[in-house]
């Protein structure tokens, strides 16, 4: 079983659209992170949370520790939001992530 | 400058070649990580430096050799790799390994063997 569960693995939406990716995990962390990455490959870091809510423009991630679940939304989808969208866990050992599957985003006009 | 650069970017060699991926940071982080990153896969450690020394490495095979000659550049030399080595090599760093700290990415080295 995989330490971190994303969900869902793919999601089409349509411009203007709320978007919600879910993350689960199971191992104890001293952060999470939400990660965008192209396709290009390059992966930039969108939010890193220990707990509550953090705002970034459009985006949105909030994260219950007690529930171990974390979520990304975000509001007014526009299709350069098409991406994968990466849940990553930083672990106790020397800061190592361990990544969710990733979702794939696409956001049609 | 606050970001993970990694040359080449692209990178096509034999099997019999030897090559070297870079990766450099001027932030003044003190952890370095290499991930590689099978297609539609999520990315999976290679090795970690935590101030200049190899802490972890997850059993990756000797074809993989890491460097790092300073606190600000990482390397990794290939020796006699396999076509099932190709895929995209990011490296990653953070300012501290323990802690709640930010990581930042590298673009990758998008690797070919063949």
């Amino acid at each position: 079983k995989n330490e971190v569960e994303q969900s869902p693995q793919n999601l089409t939406a349509q411009e203007g659209e709320f978007i919600t990716i879910n993350c689960s995990y199971s191992v104890g962390i001293s952060a999470l992170h939400w990660l965008q990455q192209h396709p290009g490959g390059g992966i930039v870091s969108l939010f890193m949370l220990s707990s509550g809510k953090k705002k970034h423009g459009r985006l949105i991630a909030t994260i219950n520790i007690q529930e171990k679940h974390s979520s990304l939304h975000i509001t007014a989808s526009h299709p350069r939001d098409s991406a994968v969208y990466i849940c990553a866990v930083r672990g106790s050992t020397l800061g190592r992530l361990y990544f969710g599957r990733g979702t794939q985003l696409t956001v049609w006009p | 400058d606050t970001e993970v650069t990694q040359t080449p970017k692209h990178l096509v060699m034999g099997m019999t070649n030897k090559k070297s991926l870079k990766c450099e940071q001027h932030m003044g982080h003190r952890a370095m990580y290499w991930y590689k990153q099978k297609a539609k896969k999520p990315p999976e450690l290679m090795f970690v430096y935590s101030y200049e020394k190899l802490s972890i490495n997850e059993s990756v095979p000797s074809r993989f050799s890491p460097e790092c000659p300073n606190s600000s550049l990482l390397n990794l030399h290939l020796h006699a790799l396999q076509p099932e080595d190709s895929a995209l090599y990011l490296c990653a760093s953070s300012q501290f390994y323990t802690g709640n700290y930010g990581y930042t990415f590298g673009s990758g080295t998008r690797l070919t063997v063949v």
